[in-house]
């Protein structure tokens, strides 16, 4: 079965420099998240996209933006890189009420 | 607003003893609540959910939790853990479509 691809798998960034994370939902999931797990730590909610509107906004940094395509793609637009902006980056996808499939998730390092 | 509560941040169990993973809830409304596992720098796994219905819920890989809306709780059990079990275990919550609040996980490991 498909899962939510996630890309790149891994990206090492310069602090101040600027990075965009892409995901690719379940053919005909609706709905995409975003989520940031720092080193040790649970799961941090983001940014979310329903029909490619943003749904819901959690603790996203002014830094970042995120946009959904007109294909259900998703991007996650990092700017002013910082050491603790290090951390995995999990896309998820679902449909209305159901339970969120998550990627694999790309692993962030600013040095 | 919703939140869950994971006591107990690393559970160290035998192999073939009996798993418990606790988690209690706090939420306004009637909650859905989840259990995923995470493998070291994998995605998360959803293992099980309950959103209505039976309050026993069945899970994969043998895992199973139970609904009790008066003790506020959604603990995980296994009967019997295998290695394959060592993992960090995250109990969550939402409502509908709510985006998903985790817990702080657990790191589950099985001693040989």
């Amino acid at each position: 079965a498909a899962g939510v691809i996630q890309s790149p798998r891994h990206l090492i960034k310069e602090k101040r420099e600027t990075a965009t994370l892409k995901c690719y939902p379940i053919p005909r999931h609706d709905t995409v998240y975003w989520y940031q797990q720092g080193p040790g730590q649970d799961p941090q909610f983001l940014i979310s996209f329903y029909e490619k509107m943003q749904s819901d906004k959690g603790s996203i940094p002014d830094r970042f933006s995120a946009q959904q395509f007109s294909d259900y793609h998703s991007e996650l637009n990092m700017s002013s890189l910082e050491l603790g902006d290090s951390a995995l980056y999990f896309c998820a996808s679902s449909l209305p009420s159901r339970p969120l499939v998550f990627g694999q998730g790309t692993r962030l390092t600013v040095v | 607003a919703q939140s869950v509560t994971q006591l107990g941040s690393h559970v160290s169990v035998s192999e073939g003893a009996l798993v418990l993973l606790r988690c209690n809830y706090s939420s306004s409304v009637p909650p859905y609540l989840f259990w995923y596992v995470q493998y070291p720098n994998q995605g998360l796994q959803l293992l099980l959910k309950y959103t209505t219905g039976a309050t026993l819920v069945k899970g994969i890989n043998g895992f199973e939790a139970e609904f009790k809306k008066s003790e506020t709780s959604f603990h995980l059990t296994k009967p019997s853990a295998h290695m394959s079990d060592a993992a960090e275990y995250f109990c969550a919550v939402s409502r509908g479509n709510t985006p998903l609040v985790f817990g702080k996980g657990t790191r589950l490991s099985v001693i040989a």
